[in-house]
Order: structure tokens, then sequence, then C-alpha cells
């Protein structure tokens, strides 16, 4: 089955370190996106990338970083600089048409204490 | 940017009842409206979408209608069941590089 796989689903870090969420598609897609939800807040776009070696700030980037060295996979880190990184992460594809939906992994619970 | 608007935050119905959510957004240029679910501890599912060039689909019991001039767009479900409780988020797509804009969530709970 084709879909987007997000591992792990939760996610335990102290303070001070850093932490890579996986971002894994067997879809296609030539886009692919990182949102971060709070309660109450909606879908915030955090990095989003539209071809390979190639990634671009959302909304809510400082204190993200991203690559993307495969059309397949689109790592997060949440760095140390992030100053309120509890929250559940969801990585999303797309095809690079106008009008194509986004496809979204089921997330990842991460909490920082 | 654009900016999308969603009400009402949260919604109660009872079964059987309808349900209408709607949406707001501000810039003319969005051409794409998806409506995504969002069941506990699960990602969005795109359940319905709609583009610029037309004012209606329907869906079996989910509808989607869209107004430009007044630049919103409701999410309409009948004969709603108790496995329709969820979070409903609606979302405005530009037509330049396929960045997507949602809406705040609307927690609906149908009560058997």
């Amino acid at each position: 089955d084709g879909g987007i796989t997000q591992s792990p689903k939760y996610l335990f870090r102290k303070e001070g370190q850093n932490v890579t969420l996986s971002c894994e598609q067997n879809l296609n897609h030539d886009a692919m996106y990182w949102y971060r939800q709070d309660p109450g807040q909606g879908l915030r776009l955090i990095y989003y990338s539209q071809i390979v070696n190639d990634f671009q700030k959302g909304d809510i980037a400082e204190g993200y970083s991203v690559s993307r060295e495969k059309k397949e996979s689109f790592p997060l880190t949440v760095t140390s600089a992030q100053k309120n990184p509890t929250a559940f992460y969801l990585c999303a594809s797309s095809q690079q048409r106008d009008g194509s939906p986004l496809h979204f992994g089921n997330g990842t619970r991460l909490t920082v204490t | 940017g654009e900016n999308v608007e969603q009400h009402p935050s949260t919604l109660s119905v009872q079964e059987g009842d309808s349900a209408v959510i709607k949406c707001t957004y501000s810039d003319s240029a969005s051409n794409y409206f998806p409506w995504y679910k969002q069941e506990l501890g699960k990602g969005p599912q795109l359940i319905i979408d709609i583009r610029s060039n037309v004012g209606e689909k329907k869906d079996q019991r989910i509808a989607v209608t869209l107004n430009k001039t007044a630049k919103h767009f409701s999410l309409h479900i009948t004969e709603t069941q108790p496995e329709d409780s969820a979070v409903y988020f609606c979302a405005a797509s530009l037509n330049t590089g396929n960045q997507f804009y949602f809406g705040t969530g609307t927690s609906l709970t149908v009560i058997p």
C-alpha cells in the first residue's frame, strides 16, 4: 500500500538534546512538508521541499532543520534552539500540480522534559 | 499572506442531524479548497475537496459549497453518525508552490 510512514509514534527527549523525526513516502510525490500541530492552533508549516536537495522555510522554521537527500525521505531535526518543542508533528506529501491534495502520515508526538 | 478562519471550534449534534462547518479565506488567488478529517492520534485524511471553478460538490453524506465572491466555503454532513466524530480542518491553497493554509479546526461530536 502506498503511503507516508512516520516514526516513531511517540518520542521522549530531555531538554537540550537534538532529536530527528523520520518521514518516508512511497507515493512518488515530489513535494514533502512538515507541520506542527498544537491544541487549538491548527497546522503550522515548518519546512517544505518541492524537489530533492532543495527546501524552504515555512512559517515557524526557527529551531528546526531538514534535509532532502532522497525523494522518498524528508527527516526533521528538532534542535535545542526550539523554545517549545513538545508537540504533535505531521509529515505530508503531494504531487507537484496545482490542486493536488496533501497526504499525511500518522504523526509523531514529541515530548521534551 | 493567506488567512483561513474556521467556525465553530466545537460542534455537538444529535445522531441523524446535519452538521455545518464554515471557513473564510482572504486571498482571492486561492483556487483549491480541501477538507480533512482527523481522528484522535492520527494524521488528517482528505474527505472532500473543491476547486474554484465549481460551486458545489457532493459525495454521499458530505458536501462542500464555495462562494468565491464572499470568499467562504462550507462543509455539510448530513445524517450524522457517531463515527463522524472527529476534528475537521478546512484549507486553502494558492496557485503557486502548492502551499496550504489551514483553519484552526472544528471538533465535531455526534451524540448517539
